[in-house]
């Protein structure tokens, strides 16, 4: 069936450094791909998306593109800072569906300064 | 805009009491979901619906839970009776149009305590 995978946190890096957080689906057809960002004591929130192959999503210096060939769609960010310490969802909108998103486990980010 | 509203933001309850979650969707948002979010199960979804009308709810852990949507600005979730086991926060969501590509905007959710 659909679904999303996720790495497994936690996740701890120190302020400055490179972040990646990896993420493959599964899934018939051409989904749209997103990542949603959960900050402490809140709902989550749309950081970026993709909806088609080869299609780059960016937003507060993140960045994901979404790869058809490796099925992926891989959270990269060149410098992290303290406050993006965050839990991080990757999710799958399936092609034509009125339906729910698809959500991976989350990966819970720290930045230590 | 005051996007997703939850209430209460904070509910402790005792074991066997009712419980009532509330929702108030953003204005002419099409879809609703309802989650919950636990250390051990991450975050699950509960039911959703499509303009007012219960659309897949295979997500509601047993008869105990329910959720209602009489009208586009306005759901709930009932837990009757209460168990500690269904201590976790509850998340709102609502969503412009139907199709799942949109962009899903998430409530502050509910923090539930049963003792």
């Amino acid at each position: 069936g659909d679904s999303v995978t996720q790495m497994e946190g936690p996740v701890t890096l120190s302020e400055e450094a490179f972040l990646t957080i990896n993420c493959t689906y599964t899934a018939t057809g051409y989904p749209s791909l997103f990542w949603y960002v959960q900050y402490p004591g809140e709902g989550l929130q749309l950081l970026l998306k993709a909806t088609k192959a080869d299609d780059k999503g960016s937003n507060k210096g993140f960045e994901a593109t979404y790869r058809k060939e490796t099925t992926s769609f891989h959270l990269e960010k060149g410098s992290v800072q303290v406050s993006d310490s965050a839990v991080y969802f990757c999710a799958l909108a399936l092609s034509g569906s009125q339906g729910n998103l698809i959500f991976g486990k989350g990966t819970k980010l720290s930045v230590k300064p | 805009d005051a996007g997703v509203i939850q209430s209460p933001r904070h509910e402790v309850t005792e074991m066997g009491q009712e419980v009532t979650l509330r929702c108030k969707p953003i204005s002419g948002h099409n879809s609703l979901f309802w989650y919950r979010q636990t250390m051990m199960r991450g975050l699950e979804l509960l039911i959703y619906f499509n303009n007012n009308v219960p659309i897949d709810d295979s997500g509601m852990p047993e008869d105990r839970f329910s959720a209602k949507m009489p009208n586009a600005s306005f759901s709930t979730l009932k837990i009757q009776p209460s168990e500690p086991r269904d201590s976790a926060v509850y998340f709102c969501a609502s969503r412009p149009g139907r199709t799942s590509y949109n962009e899903q905007f998430f409530g502050p959710g509910t923090r539930l305590t049963v003792l």
